[in-house]
């Protein structure tokens, strides 16, 4: 079967860095995304990895690598804001979304 | 308006009613989609379109009827529903069905059926 995993909950400090991980299970492989939803709102896109190595926008950072089926989100310089759920999404062979369940990020101050 | 909307927000309705959801899409894609998303679980996907043709449609039950009359409106009409399938149910929508197309979500619809 197919399997998306990552933690569900993980808890950082303001102003610190943590990274969100994210292993896949997938019958074939044509990209990673990472999207990010706050309470009560609809997903929103963060990036997209179909290549190994690291993506980097601003202050997020995507990295990939597809003979391990892992990636993982780096969050920098954590603000208040970035408190929300971070899913990871697999597409396969069929260019279907395999999605994780999830991981919420409490920001604490 | 701009984007992916949804309407309504929200929706409580008995076992027994006959209800349904509508998402429009403002940008110019070709793809739709629904899903399903239950607390601390996976999103689920429902049913595809893609150029108003529908492409998939994941297991769903047949109590849940999409209808896309062109590549803008999606509908997803409900009947006879039970209390599992409360949830909130997304729209989303891309330029296309290829991997690196990033897909829209809408506000999404809380759906109680009591």
């Amino acid at each position: 079967g197919q399997n998306i995993d990552q933690p569900t909950e993980m808890t950082a400090t303001e102003g610190a860095i943590v990274q969100i991980n994210c292993t896949y299970q997938t019958s074939g492989f044509n990209g990673l995304f990472w999207y990010q939803q706050h309470a009560g709102e609809a997903p929103t896109f963060l990036s997209y990895n179909v290549l190994d190595g690291l993506e980097e926008k601003g202050r997020f950072s995507s990295f990939l690598s597809r003979s391990k089926g892992y990636s993982y989100l780096l969050l920098k310089e954590l603000q208040m804001k970035d408190s929300a759920s971070y899913l990871c999404a697999v597409s396969d062979s069929n260019y279907q979304l395999i999605w994780g369940a999830g991981t919420k990020l409490i920001i604490k101050p | 308006e701009t984007g992916v909307t949804q309407t309504p927000r929200h929706l409580v309705m008995g076992m027994t009613n006959k209800k349904s959801l509508k998402c429009e899409q403002h940008l110019g894609h070709n793809a739709m989609y629904w899903y399903k998303q239950s607390a601390k679980k996976p999103l689920e996907l429902m049913f595809v379109y893609n150029f108003k043709e529908q492409t998939e449609n994941n297991s769903v039950p047949s109590r849940f009827s999409p209808e896309c009359p062109n590549s803008s409106h999606l509908f997803l009409h409900l009947h006879t529903l039970q209390p599992e399938d409360s949830a909130l149910y997304l729209c989303a929508s891309s330029q296309g069905r290829e991997s690196y197309n990033e897909q829209f979500f809408g506000p999404g619809t809380r759906l109680t059926v009591l």
